[in-house]
């Protein structure tokens, strides 16, 4: 399968515990793409890498929220000291560089603060 | 954030009937890509639309990108159960951020 692939897909944690998703997009491509969406909304841009350099962070992503790319590929991102509000489907997208370079999405992670 | 006003919220429709849905927004946008989710899924791209006025296939879906540059529709004809999902548009300005509408949930009468 080579399409985004984002582990965990489901993730339940208790609130003030740190939590860690991975993304692994689609091979060659540069671009790298971190979105939430809750429920009955349209996903929320979080932040954007070109390779591994992390070019825009959204205002949604406070402090709690870090994302990196270390080597252009694969990308974590980590929620600390989660709250309830962090409940959320995370998606990961991927795409090649160029304005028609549409993205494709992973399936998500779905995170649950209890 | 900012999201697109997208309508109708939902959509009850019997097999075999044409749907069709819009998104306006008061800013004007370079692209509109228009996406389909299923429960527990990411987004898949159906359609994307580059120039005022393009009116892009893709089989039974139709959409075209408005003339103000501010609006987009979706056309499904003669819906089959398989269509049955949440439909969002997706508009970008001149850089690589998406900016959502909040979706249009497809459901079919049995």
């Amino acid at each position: 399968d080579t399409g985004v692939s984002q582990n965990p897909r489901h993730k339940i944690t208790k609130r003030g515990q740190n939590v860690t998703f991975r993304c692994d997009p689609i091979s060659e491509h540069n671009r790298l793409y971190w979105y939430r969406q809750t429920l009955g909304q349209g996903p929320e841009f979080l932040t954007y890498f070109q390779n591994e350099a992390q070019l825009e962070k959204s205002r949604l992503l406070s402090d709690r929220f870090s994302a990196e790319r270390p080597k252009g590929s694969f990308s974590t991102l980590e929620i600390q000291r989660t709250e309830q509000g962090d409940s959320a489907m995370y998606l990961c997208a991927s795409s090649t560089g160029g304005l028609r370079a549409e993205a494709f999405f992973g399936q998500g992670t779905r995170l649950t603060v209890v | 954030g900012q999201q697109l006003n997208q309508s109708p919220q939902s959509m009850f429709i019997q097999e075999g009937e044409d749907v069709s849905m819009n998104c306006t927004s008061s800013s004007i946008f370079n692209t509109w890509l228009w996406y389909k989710q299923d429960p527990g899924e990411g987004p898949v791209l159906l359609i994307a639309l580059y120039k005022a006025g393009e009116l892009t296939s893709n089989g039974r879906l139709t959409a075209q990108f408005g003339i103000t540059r501010k609006d987009s529709f979706l056309n499904i004809s003669a819906s089959i159960p398989s269509d049955v999902g949440i439909y969002f548009c997706a508009g970008r300005h001149s850089n690589y951020q998406l900016i959502w509408g909040a979706g249009t949930k497809l459901i079919i009468k049995p």
